[in-house]
C-alpha cells in the first residue's frame, strides 16, 4: 500500500524558516518524481514544486522561487521542503503526492499525503 | 503564465448527467488530469491523460480534451460525487491546477 506521510508543519513567523519531510513507503521511491502542492485555508490547490525521481531536476512556481529548495533523499525515501522567508501568503495545507513519472511533464499526481499545516504569523 | 480557468459550481440532479470544464490557452496539446477533494480530504486522481481512469475510479467518470477545453463528465452522477473538481495541465516546467469547481448534486 502506497503511503506519504507528511511532517515538520507549524507556526513560524514572517521571515523565518521551516523544512517540511514526506516519508514515503509501499512504492520504489527513487523512480518516480514527487512534488508539494498546498491549499490555503478555503482555497484551491496550488503546485508548489517538483523533483525527478534521480533528484538531479527540479522545478518551482514562480511564487516560491529563490525562497523554497526541494530535494529528496532516495536511500531513505525521503523528500524534502526547506521554506526561507516565509509569508503570510504562505500558510497553507501542504501535501506531497507521487507523480506517475520519473522526470518531465507531469502525468498526474496518484497517491497524495495528508497534508500538513504550515502558518504564518507573528 | 499559464492560466487554467474552471466555472466556480456546477449542480446536477442524482442520475443525471454533469459536465466540468477547463479551459487554456491550446490544451487540448497537452495532457489534462482531473483531481476530486472532498472536504477536509486529500486530493484523489480521477482522470489522467485526457482520458484514462486509474484503478478503482468508476466508469461513470470520463474525461475529453481537445482545442482550448478540457471536460469531465460524470455519468449517473451520485450523491457521493459531490466534491471539488480541479484540473491540471503541466506547461513550461511547472504543473498548473485550475482554480476548481463545487459540484453540488441536488
Amino acid at each position: 500500500e502506497v503511503q506519504l506521510l507528511e511532517s515538520g508543519g507549524g507556526l513560524v513567523q514572517p521571515g523565518g524558516s521551516l523544512r517540511l519531510s514526506c516519508t514515503a513507503s509501499g512504492f520504489a521511491f527513487s523512480k518516480y518524481a514527487m512534488s508539494w502542492v498546498r491549499q490555503a485555508p478555503g482555497k484551491g490547490l496550488e503546485w508548489v514544486s517538483g523533483i525527478s525521481g534521480g533528484g538531479d531536476i527540479t522545478y518551482y512556481a514562480d511564487s516560491v522561487k529563490g525562497r523554497f529548495t526541494i530535494s529528496r533523499d532516495n536511500s531513505k525515501n525521503t523528500m524534502y521542503m526547506q521554506m526561507n522567508g516565509l509569508r503570510a501568503e504562505d500558510t497553507a495545507v501542504y501535501f506531497c503526492a507521487k507523480d506517475r513519472v520519473l522526470v518531465g511533464a507531469s502525468q498526474g499526481f496518484d497517491y497524495w499525503g495528508q497534508g500538513t499545516l504550515v502558518t504564518v504569523s507573528s | 503564465s499559464y492560466e487554467l480557468t474552471q466555472p466556480p459550481s456546477v449542480s446536477v440532479s442524482p442520475g443525471q448527467t454533469a459536465s466540468i470544464t477547463c479551459s487554456g490557452n491550446k490544451l487540448g496539446d497537452k495532457y489534462a488530469c482531473w483531481y476530486q477533494q472532498r472536504p477536509g480530504q486529500s486530493p484523489v486522481l480521477v482522470i489522467y491523460q485526457d482520458t484514462k481512469r486509474p484503478s478503482g475510479i468508476p466508469e461513470r467518470f470520463s474525461g475529453s480534451n481537445s482545442g482550448n477545453t478540457a471536460t469531465l463528465t460524470i455519468s449517473g452522477t451520485q450523491a457521493m460525487d459531490e466534491a471539488d473538481y480541479y484540473c491540471q495541465a503541466w506547461d513550461s516546467s511547472a504543473a498548473v491546477f485550475g482554480g476548481g469547481t463545487k459540484l453540488t448534486v441536488l
